[in-house]
């Protein structure tokens, strides 16, 4: 059983629609973080979010952190082919102990 | 090096040997990770250290995987009698402490035949 749950699981979208994918778990975090992984990469941050109900903004990324810190959303607005690939959410404990969900690949066609 | 650097990259062995992977983390980095992803997946937790002492090693499938971390730098992790199961990419990860960015590594990807 996964701690955290990402939906949807798979993604595919034309260029310049949005989207939103999220990470809900019944566990609260210390902070969450977003990674974005290619193929034959590790994963690599594209947030952290720390205090409840917060939002931070990355060019076309909108990232939220519920207000009880114990799920996130990603908003991805006009995507582009290069937002393709593997998006996870990763939980930190306030031991730093860190868990992932298991991802949304996202597919942007031209 | 600048980042987590992770030897080998690639492994093949045969069923039932015993395989050790490397991890050096980003220097002065005292929290280090391990995860297991296959493909398609997100990475799943083995065992997280903080500085030499493992914190958290619930993720570990079993008694054939053990991971050492003896001054709080260079992690290695082993893995007796290797099974076919076992095959996936070994990723590693380090950080400078709580909520800040974890550095992974490219990965160790094993393959048990």
């Amino acid at each position: 059983t996964q701690l955290l749950e990402q939906s949807p699981q798979f993604l595919s979208i034309q260029e310049g629609e949005n989207l939103t994918v999220y990470c809900n778990s019944s566990s609260v975090f210390s902070s969450l973080q977003w990674y974005r992984q290619e193929p034959g990469e590790g994963p690599v941050l594209l947030v952290t979010v720390v205090t409840g109900g917060e939002v931070k903004k990355l060019k076309r990324l909108t990232f939220q952190f519920g207000d009880a810190r114990k799920d996130s959303s990603l908003h991805i607005t006009a995507a582009q082919p290069g937002d393709t690939g593997l998006y996870l959410c990763a939980g930190e404990y306030n031991n730093n102990d860190m868990r992932f969900g298991a991802g949304t690949r996202l597919t942007v066609k031209p | 090096g600048a980042g987590v650097s992770q030897t080998p990259s690639n492994k093949v062995t045969e069923k039932g040997k015993y395989v050790e992977l490397r991890c050096d983390p980003i220097s002065g980095h005292t929290a280090l990770y391990w995860y297991r992803q296959s493909l398609g997946q997100g990475p799943e937790f083995l065992i997280y250290f903080q500085g030499t002492g493992a914190a958290d090693d619930s993720g570990l499938p079993n008694d054939r995987f053990f991971a050492v971390r003896p001054e709080g730098s260079v992690s290695t992790l082993k893995i007796q009698r290797t099974e076919r199961g076992d095959s996936a990419v070994y990723l590693c990860a380090s950080s400078t402490g709580l909520n800040t960015e974890a550095f992974f590594g490219q990965g160790t990807r094993l393959t048990v035949v």
